[in-house]
């Protein structure tokens, strides 16, 4: 089946720091991919759309200059967490949709990446 | 806008207990509904889909109905196991959303031998 990786699956950096997290869509094509944030015991709250080629696209509420996401290829979006402070602390997750081709948005399966556990010291 | 309650964990069973997990749903449009698993130290993986009104998903012994008059996808297992032990979320794609999911909060399981 589809696969998406993430790398680093687990970093710890000090405040004030840039981190840079890699989503990859390792056999299929993603012209879109999700970033989602999990805080403990609590659901997953989308925080952007990668779009390949141009601009993501963030959810209200989400700082764009803080969250700088990049989708640079076909099968690889970044999100880089820019001057983290403690707060940004959480388990970021990434997905991607194996698109059916069809006139309607047909149930496509959004494969998830294993997620990266970010601590800001 | 999309919403998914589910029912609030943590959910404690014995092994081959019958297990249901609540989950009701507002959106506009007609979504398609999931539920994704999260096993401890893993990513979510898609446990079961259905697209339309009365179509039911299963797999690994679990199914969900769904139920548009009652906006309802409700998970059951008719025998439950320790390996079955994640945190269960439930979710929707508006198919005007750009496939974006909105999920529920997230039910925790552990099935106890």
């Amino acid at each position: 089946g589809a696969v998406v990786s993430q790398h680093p699956s687990r970093v710890i950096c000090k405040s004030g720091t840039s981190v840079k997290i890699e989503c990859r869509s390792l056999d299929f094509q993603a012209t879109t991919m999700f970033w989602y944030r999990q805080f403990p015991k609590k659901s997953l709250m989308l925080m952007a759309t990668s779009n390949e080629g141009s601009k993501a696209t963030y959810e209200q509420g989400v700082e764009k200059d803080k969250f700088l996401i990049n989708h640079a290829s076909l099968t690889l979006s970044t999100l880089t967490v820019t001057s983290a402070h403690p707060e940004d602390s959480s388990f970021y997750i990434c997905s991607a949709p194996l698109q059916i081709p069809g006139p309607f948005w047909e149930a496509d399966t959004q494969y998830f990446g294993p997620g990266t556990r970010l601590t800001v010291l | 806008g999309n919403s998914v309650t589910q029912m609030e964990g943590p959910v404690t069973l014995s092994e081959e207990a019958f297990l249901t997990i609540n989950c009701t749903y507002t959106a506009t449009g007609y979504p398609s509904l999931f539920w994704y698993v999260q096993y401890p130290g893993e990513g979510l993986q898609l446990l079961l889909k259905a697209t339309k009104a009365d179509d039911k998903g299963s797999n690994k012994g679990f199914e969900a109905t769904y139920r548009k008059e009652t906006t309802s996808f409700h998970l059951e297992k008719g025998s439950v196991q320790v390996s079955d032990s994640a945190v269960y979320f439930c979710a929707l794609s508006d198919h005007g959303s750009a496939r974006q999911l909105t999920f529920g909060s997230g039910t925790q399981l552990t099935v106890l031998p």
